[in-house]
């Protein structure tokens, strides 16, 4: 098992460009979520998913778009790139979301920086 | 609104040392799920330990083990007999017994110093 990657791994944008993080993972979990770390702010939630074809918003959801297509995939959007946007960005996947019995597998991150 | 604080933003301690990263959170909710993540250089998050609100044992995972205290709201995190490998960001985080997500405090940087 590979657990969670995300793809890529380092970016550079300009402001005003587009793309696209994808995280995939191969443990058939039903949950996944897109937070973003900044220095001294810990992690925030953008986005998340509780099923394929689901989403739903977290707690800093502006600027950004998600999509859950496939189970194994979520992907994270950003459509005109801003520097408040430089971040880095950690996918996670869980079984059931249920509260105890669940744990949240991470990502390796995928560090970004717009110019 | 459910919010974790983490006191502490840098610590350090001498290996072997033991060490208690403090973590206080709010929430209006009696039934709820506590965490300590790790994050180490490498970047990649692991869960440290966990803990049920209605259970009053404190859990313990080999050297780590936590000080839970439900009418304080206080959930700390104590490393015993600290190793070099203990360096990390170290995360509080919530979850809510109903809740789909986890909301994660701002992190306690720790060096363990050789």
């Amino acid at each position: 098992n590979a657990g969670v990657t995300q793809t890529p791994k380092f970016r550079v944008l300009k402001t005003g460009q587009s793309m696209t993080l994808l995280c995939a993972q191969d443990m058939n979990h039903e949950y996944m979520y897109w937070y973003r770390q900044d220095p001294g702010m810990g992690l925030r939630l953008i986005h998340y998913s509780v099923g394929e074809g689901t989403t739903a918003k977290g707690e800093v959801p502006d600027g950004y778009n998600v999509s859950r297509l496939k189970k194994q995939n979520f992907l994270l959007g950003l459509e005109s790139a801003a520097p408040s946007q430089t971040s880095v960005y950690f996918c996670a996947s869980s079984e059931s979301g249920a509260a105890y019995t669940d744990t949240q597998y991470f990502g390796p991150g995928t560090r970004l920086t717009v110019l | 609104a459910q919010t974790v604080t983490q006191s502490q933003p840098e610590m350090s301690v001498q290996e072997a040392e033991t060490v208690t990263l403090s973590c206080t959170y709010d929430t209006s909710e009696n039934n709820y799920y506590l965490f300590w993540y790790k994050q180490p250089p490498s970047r990649q998050m692991i869960l440290v330990i966990r803990q049920e609100a209605y259970k009053q044992q404190n859990a313990t995972e080999n050297r780590f083990s936590v000080n839970f205290q439900k009418a304080a709201k206080s959930f700390s995190l104590k490393i015993s007999d600290s190793q070099l490998g203990d360096t990390a960001m170290y995360f509080c985080a919530f979850r809510g017994n109903r809740d789909d997500k986890i909301i994660f405090g701002k992190g306690t940087r720790l060096h363990i110093l050789p």
